[in-house]
């Protein structure tokens, strides 16, 4: 199976823009997740969506938002981008059942000038 | 916020040496995994410990689970130069949602050929 796809993998934009961020999930998976990693925060939870709903959504603020298709490939976008929006994106998904290990994608590394 | 804490935050040490990372984490947990990250690439699940079970093992891999302490080891065995990455424990809490990880800020092993 192929695995986790991210696209672009790296994006450059300017303050004030916005960015799409694409996501393919593992065949058969239904569950897509989406993590900010920088040096001084960590890795932190975005939202999960399962099912073209959303599930849960960690503590960001609205300009960060998602969405998930009926074929599962899921988006998030993020509006009038900021300095401290610089980061690397992951998306992760999970089996339908069984462990919740999460796979990860190569991720999207976003610069915002 | 982060729910894991990794000790230590570096840690170098020579080909065919055991290396020991430490995770400490604040709230009850469903499962507790352990990741790999090569240098600002994607994640990799290496092993996933139910709050019920005390120890896993996964080829070169020993994790131990400590409840009463909220505390997790892992533990790799005959390290090899390829071992060299960030190591992240996560873990997932009851009634959390089981697809939303919280991490901590990992440990940087560096083996040293």
């Amino acid at each position: 199976k192929a695995g986790v796809t991210q696209t672009p993998r790296y994006l450059i934009k300017t303050r004030g823009q916005q960015v799409t961020l694409s996501c393919s999930p593992i065949s058969g998976h239904r569950s897509v997740s989406w993590y900010q990693q920088t040096p001084g925060q960590g890795l932190q939870f975005l939202f999960e969506y399962f099912s073209e709903t959303q599930r849960n959504k960690g503590n960001f603020p609205g300009r960060f938002s998602g969405r998930q298709f009926s074929n599962s490939r899921s988006e998030m976008n993020v509006s009038t981008l900021e300095l401290g929006d610089s980061a690397l994106y992951l998306c992760a998904s999970s089996p339908p059942q069984g462990a919740n290990e999460q796979f990860f994608g190569p991720g999207t590394r976003l610069t915002v000038l | 916020s982060q729910q894991g804490e990794e000790d230590p935050q570096a840690l170098s040490i020579q080909e065919g040496e055991n290396a020991t990372m430490n995770c400490s984490y604040k709230t009850s947990i469903n499962n507790l995994q352990w990741y790999r990250q090569n240098s600002g690439r994607g994640l990799v699940h290496l092993i996933l410990i139910r709050s019920n079970e005390r120890e896993k093992h996964s080829g070169r891999l020993r994790v131990t689970l400590d409840t009463s302490k909220k505390s997790s080891s892992l533990l790799i065995t005959a390290s090899r130069a390829a071992d060299t990455a960030s190591y992240f424990c996560a873990t997932d809490a009851p009634g959390a949602g089981s697809y939303q990880l919280t991490f901590g800020k990992g440990t940087k092993l560096s083996v040293i050929p």
